[in-house]
């Protein structure tokens, strides 16, 4: 099974920020990663995929990148609706596995 | 607009069976592969079983002899029968479609053992 290793486990940023989280995998997954995003309570919500790919209607402040076993999310300027957890998931070979989240949160 | 709603969570006793039904709208279910995915409380996500369109199956290890998931596309409805429950199997279980991995997802139903 491919491991999914996320970092930080947490962080704590300012409305402005750019923060970055990074997900690294057991091998390589050629890129087939996807980003969700989890707020308290609510389903997830899947913002990338494809690395680097924004599901529809996800805000252009998103952004992923990497390649091989080590892929980044990047958000470029932090906004209060961004407190949220937020998970990375390979799908490369089954079984599918994720990380095992970042939680977000505005100081 | 994609809808999945899911239903047939519960309480039950360890060892107990119960089937979850997801039923969706809003795309063509039939060319469309499926999976679940679990969240015991306070925890992370756990992906637990997928089907594509042609029937094929995948299973994490997890749960693997004990589940079994599968589609009717005559009703638009996923379905996951879960048998021997263990107390590790509490979670809320979340319907979710594939398209670039997952872009769709359920509201999710919760399974209490």
């Amino acid at each position: 099974d491919t491991q999914m290793t996320q970092s930080p486990s947490t962080l704590s940023a300012s409305v402005g920020d750019r923060v970055t989280i990074t997900c690294r995998a057991s091998q390589n997954i050629y890129t087939w990663l996807a980003w969700y995003q989890q707020k308290a309570g609510k389903a997830p919500k899947s913002l990338i995929y494809k690395a680097s790919t924004l599901q529809s209607g996800v805000p252009s402040r998103f952004s992923g990148s990497g390649s091989g076993t080590e892929y980044t999310l990047t958000i470029s300027s932090l906004q209060p609706d961004d407190s949220a957890t937020y998970y990375c998931q390979q799908y490369n070979s089954y079984p599918w596995t994720f990380g095992h989240g970042t939680k977000v949160e505005i100081k | 607009e994609v809808q999945l709603l899911e239903s047939g969570g519960g309480l039950v006793q360890p060892g107990a069976s119960l089937r979850l039904s997801c039923a969706a709208s809003g795309f063509t279910f039939s060319n469309t592969a499926m999976s679940w995915v679990r969240q015991a409380p306070g925890k992370g996500l756990e992906w637990v079983s997928a089907i594509d369109s042609g029937g094929g199956t995948d299973y994490a290890d997890s749960v693997k002899g004990r589940f079994t998931i599968s589609r009717d596309d005559s009703k638009n409805t996923l379905y996951l029968q879960m048998n021997s429950l263990r107390v590790e199997d509490t979670a809320v279980f979340y319907c979710a479609k594939h398209g670039g991995s997952i872009d769709y997802w359920g509201r999710g139903t919760l399974v209490a053992v």
